[in-house]
């Protein structure tokens, strides 16, 4: 059974400051999505990441894949005020985009 | 992209009764997926609803508590009957469109009371 793991769960940072999500899965998958969701909204695709190694980058956040160690990382530089929000990552549980979750990784930003 | 629009966007409904949660699509797609929120939670797989076939459920949801429709490649309705407190959550739907990208509508945000 697929499970994804999330962390940290919460994240409280100062704007201008870098930081890491990361997201473990338990078995081989061929993609893997990352999300953003703001309070009482739905949620926003961020990347889709379709191979090891690949790495997707849009403004201050980048994502990457390690399928060899079932990992994902999302990267936030420089923080800013904007990008507080909850993000999740999923995984493709088969080949027909059915996603198992992370727990979602809920970040403040302060100014 | 796709553009999805869903609803009702929330609902408050007696124990008891159904809400039936409509989503159309700016676009023919093949697969549709339900999915709930409950509060503070991540994402959870209701179902898969392609037209012209039987939705595939996930363990734990029945076609008894949550009949879906799929009568046409751009809409699909999810019913979530005899509902009670434990409902109370958000139902997404959700297509894939370009670049193997998943949307999502709106949600709709059901409390039971």
């Amino acid at each position: 059974e697929l499970k994804v793991e999330q962390n940290p769960l919460f994240l409280s940072m100062q704007e201008g400051k870098n930081y890491t999500i990361y997201c473990n899965y338990s078995t081989t998958s061929d993609r893997l999505y990352w999300y953003r969701q703001d309070p009482g909204k739905s949620l926003e695709s961020l990347f889709v990441l379709l191979s090891n190694g690949a790495v997707k980058q849009e403004g201050r956040l980048m994502a990457s894949l390690d399928t060899k160690a079932r990992l994902s990382t999302l990267h936030i530089t420089a923080a800013v005020h904007d990008l507080s929000a909850t993000y999740f990552c999923a995984v493709e549980a088969d080949s027909n985009y059915q996603l198992i979750w992370g727990a979602g990784t809920k970040l403040i930003i302060k100014p | 992209s796709a553009v999805i629009s869903q609803k009702p966007s929330r609902d408050i409904c007696q124990r008891g009764t159904s809400l039936t949660i409509q989503c159309q699509v700016d676009s023919q797609v093949t697969m549709m997926f339900w999915y709930r929120q409950q509060p503070g939670q991540s994402l959870t797989l209701i179902a898969t609803a392609n037209q012209g076939s039987e939705a595939t459920y996930e363990s734990g949801f029945v076609i008894d508590k949550f009949p879906i429709s799929r009568p046409n490649l751009t809409f699909s309705t999810l019913t979530v009957s005899n509902l009670s407190p434990e409902d109370s959550s958000i139902y997404l739907c959700s297509v894939v469109g370009d670049a193997k990208k998943l949307f999502f509508g709106s949600g709709t945000q059901l409390s039971v009371l």
